[in-house]
């Protein structure tokens, strides 16, 4: 079975430069979420999808930060403009659905540096 | 609101020694508890987790951890840690409402 698919794993940008990353989540999987993770800090959480719907973007920066899951299956996240602390890993993980227990299946992350 | 606190940033230690990360945690709620590990460049990966019965959970690569409601705590262990446990761990909680919240993470270091 395939795991969490994220794209690019580098990315390295001018600061006001737009950015988008792309996740496919492991299959079947209903719930996807987005977060961020700074040098020697936890992942904190930026969006969380159910299906297609957001239900929890309190944490998204909206005046710079989108993100969609059209279909329901990947999603896109995008920094525009970036700016240089923006500069992290994004990690993209999925879940089965509503009634599960929290276990995140991750993928190996998006590395953004901004110059 | 909860919170996870790792009470060590960074442990290292020698081959085959013993080790124990700490995690405490805060919530009004009723919790789910989990470790992933993180080897450099990579995601994060399930170690363990406690979702309800007995305390003592085992998991992946010889690694366990006691959950102790009266302490609030979720420490891991390892009787004798491999050079290949090098990495940074987390400690998680997710409620029913579906909010994990992380740990900062503890650095362990196996030296040889």
């Amino acid at each position: 079975e395939a795991g969490v698919v994220q794209s690019p794993r580098y990315k390295i940008i001018e600061k006001k430069q737009p950015v988008a990353f792309w996740c496919n989540p492991i299959s079947g999987h209903n719930t996807l979420y987005w977060y961020l993770q700074n040098l020697g800090q936890g992942p904190e959480l930026l969006i969380r999808y159910e299906n297609e719907e957001a239900v929890d973007d309190s944490q998204l920066p909206k005046d710079r930060f989108s993100a969609e899951r059209l279909k329901g299956v990947d999603s896109t996240l995008k920094i525009q403009p970036a700016e240089l602390g923006d500069s992290a890993v994004y990690l993209c993980a999925s879940s089965p659905g509503l009634a599960n227990t929290g276990e995140l299946f991750f993928g190996e992350g998006s590395r953004l540096t901004v110059l | 609101a909860q919170s996870v606190t790792q009470l060590d940033s960074q442990v290292p230690v020698f081959e085959e020694a013993p080790v124990e990360l700490r995690c405490n945690y805060s919530s009004s709620v009723s919790v789910y508890l989990f470790w992933y590990v993180q080897y450099p460049n990579q995601g994060l990966q399930l170690l363990l987790k406690y979702l309800s019965g007995s305390t003592l959970v085992k998991g992946i690569n010889g690694f366990e951890a006691e959950f102790n409601k009266s302490q609030t705590s979720f420490h891991l262990r390892k009787p004798s840690v491999h050079i290949s446990d090098t990495a940074e761990y987390f400690c998680a909680l997710n409620t029913n409402a579906g909010k994990s919240t992380f740990g900062d993470g503890t650095t362990l270091t196996v030296k040889p």
